[in-house]
């Protein structure tokens, strides 16, 4: 079935570790995304990748670093720099505006990481 | 800047008591309202997407309104398995050569109990 795969689903991390979070998707969809989630609030957006090798900084992207070296993957590290990393993060795949599509995303089960 | 603000952040209804959910939104040029379903611990699930004031879409119990200022989410006899976090969230035209497909603002959500 095709779908998103984000890993681990669970995560605790020292203060002052760098962690990198998984992202999968067998959608064939040109366009990714990282989102954070707190208690609360909306999802806001750290970064997004629209094409292979390219990614822009979302609203929230202090902190965070992503790569885009293969269409089906898009990894978020979460450093150090990062002042309150505790969160919820949903990864999300979309179709490109070419090809029809728009704000319809697909997202994954999503990655909560613990600083401890 | 894009906003949207949900109303009520919870709402408690018994099995069958049909009620609505509000999305107020401002947004520099509309090209897209979307509802998201959310369970706990996973990722959204997207239901509609509304495009012009006017517009209605329907699933199942759920169907979605769009006015100009405002989106409603009405649910007609709910059951237990309709609990869920409801998601609202908006995508405006992109300038002239640029693109936001993707780029979605949300709102915080509402949180809806549904009592058998």
């Amino acid at each position: 079935d095709g779908g998103i795969t984000q890993s681990p689903k669970y995560l605790f991390r020292k203060e002052g570790q760098n962690v990198t979070l998984s992202c999968e998707q067998n959608l064939n969809h040109d366009a990714m995304y990282w989102y954070r989630q707190d208690p609360g609030q909306g999802l806001r957006l750290i970064y997004y990748s629209q094409i292979v090798n390219d990614f822009q900084k979302g609203d929230i992207a202090e902190g965070y670093s992503v790569s885009r070296e293969k269409k089906e993957s898009f990894p978020l590290t979460v450093t150090s720099a990062q002042k309150n990393p505790t969160a919820f993060y949903l990864c999300a795949s979309s179709m490109s505006r070419n090809r029809g599509g728009t704000g319809e995303l697909f997202f994954g089960e999503g990655s909560r990481l613990t600083v401890l | 800047e894009d906003q949207v603000t949900q109303s009520p952040e919870a709402l408690r209804l018994q099995e069958g008591e049909s009620s609505s959910l509000n999305c107020s939104y401002t947004v520099s040029g509309l090209r897209g309202l979307f509802w998201y379903r959310q369970d706990p611990g996973k990722g959204p699930e997207f239901l509609f997407t509304l495009y012009s004031a006017g517009e209605e879409k329907e699933k199942e119990r759920l169907k979605a309104t769009l006015t100009k200022k405002e989106s409603f989410l009405h649910i007609t006899a709910p059951k237990p398995e309709d609990s869920a976090t409801y998601l609202c969230a908006v995508q405006h035209t992109p300038n002239a050569g640029g693109t936001s497909y993707g780029k979605l603002t949300f709102g915080q959500g509402t949180i809806l109990t549904v009592h058998p």
